[in-house]
C-alpha cells in the first residue's frame, strides 16, 4: 500500500493564481481531511469528508474549496492564492472519524504564495 | 468544544535520560486522546491513543502515556530518549460520541543533545 500520497511535494505561486493540491488514499477509508500547519500553530483543520459526495468546513475554510468524487481522492482548490496561504499543507485519512480513529497522513505539500 | 493544550514549546534532553511531555485538554466529558510525532519533512504518525479502560497505554517506539482525569492531562513519557526521537509532537483531543473533528495542540519540538 503507498498510503496517502500528496503531490506536488513543493509548490510556489503569486498572488491570485489558482491551483489544487492533490491527495490519494489507498486504504478505502471513508474519512478524508486537511489541515495546514503554520509555524506554532499546530494542526488546523480546513476541509473534511465522511465519504464520497459529502464534504464540510473545518476551523479555516476560507479560499479554500474540496470535493470528492470518489473514495480515493480528496483534493483541495485554492481558488485565489494569497499570502497568507502560504504553509505546509497535509492529507490525512481514516477508516473512522478522524476524532475516534487512527489518522493517517500523507508527506505534505509546501506552498509558498508571493 | 475541547481544546488541547501543550504547555512546552522546546524540551531539550541528553540521550539516556527520561522524557515526559505534557498535554492538557478542556472538555466536558471523557475525550479521545492521541499523541502523534512528526520527524522533519514527514507527515505525523500515531504514536498511541486512549479512548477507555487502563489510563496508562502503551504506543509505538518506547512510547507510553497516562490519562489523568483529575488533572485534565494525557502526558507523553519515554524512559529513555535516542537520538532519533529528536521530532515535533502533537497532541490531540476529539469529543466522544463520534466527533469528525479532532483539534491539535502546538506541538512541541524535542532536542536531543548526545
Amino acid at each position: 500500500n503507498a498510503g496517502v500520497t500528496q503531490t506536488p511535494k513543493f509548490q510556489v505561486l503569486k498572488t491570485g493564481q489558482s491551483m489544487t493540491l492533490q491527495c490519494a488514499q489507498d486504504m478505502n477509508h471513508e474519512y478524508m481531511s486537511w489541515y495546514r500547519q503554520d509555524p506554532g500553530m499546530g494542526l488546523r483543520l480546513i476541509h473534511y469528508s465522511v465519504g464520497a459526495g459529502i464534504t464540510d468546513q473545518g476551523e479555516v475554510p476560507n479560499g479554500y474549496n474540496v470535493s470528492r468524487s470518489t473514495t480515493e481522492d480528496f483534493p483541495l482548490r485554492l481558488l485565489s492564492a494569497a499570502p497568507s496561504q502560504t504553509s505546509v499543507y497535509f492529507c490525512a485519512s481514516s477508516a473512522l472519524a478522524g476524532g475516534t480513529d487512527t489518522q493517517y497522513f500523507g508527506p505534505g505539500t509546501r506552498l509558498t504564495v508571493l | 468544544a475541547q481544546s488541547v493544550t501543550q504547555p512546552d514549546i522546546h524540551i531539550t534532553v541528553s540521550e539516556g535520560a527520561s522524557l515526559e511531555l505534557r498535554c492538557n485538554y478542556s472538555y466536558g466529558a471523557t475525550p479521545y486522546l492521541f499523541w502523534y510525532v512528526q520527524s522533519p519533512g514527514q507527515g505525523l504518525q500515531l504514536l498511541l491513543k486512549y479512548f477507555s479502560g487502563d489510563t496508562l497505554v502503551q504506543g509505538i517506539k518506547g512510547f507510553e502515556a497516562e490519562f489523568k482525569r483529575s488533572q485534565s492531562s494525557f502526558n507523553l513519557r519515554k524512559p529513555s530518549v535516542h537520538w532519533s526521537d529528536a521530532a515535533e509532537y502533537f497532541c490531540a483531543v476529539a469529543a466522544s460520541g463520534g466527533s469528525y473533528i479532532p483539534t491539535f495542540g502546538r506541538g512541541t519540538s524535542l532536542i536531543v543533545h548526545p
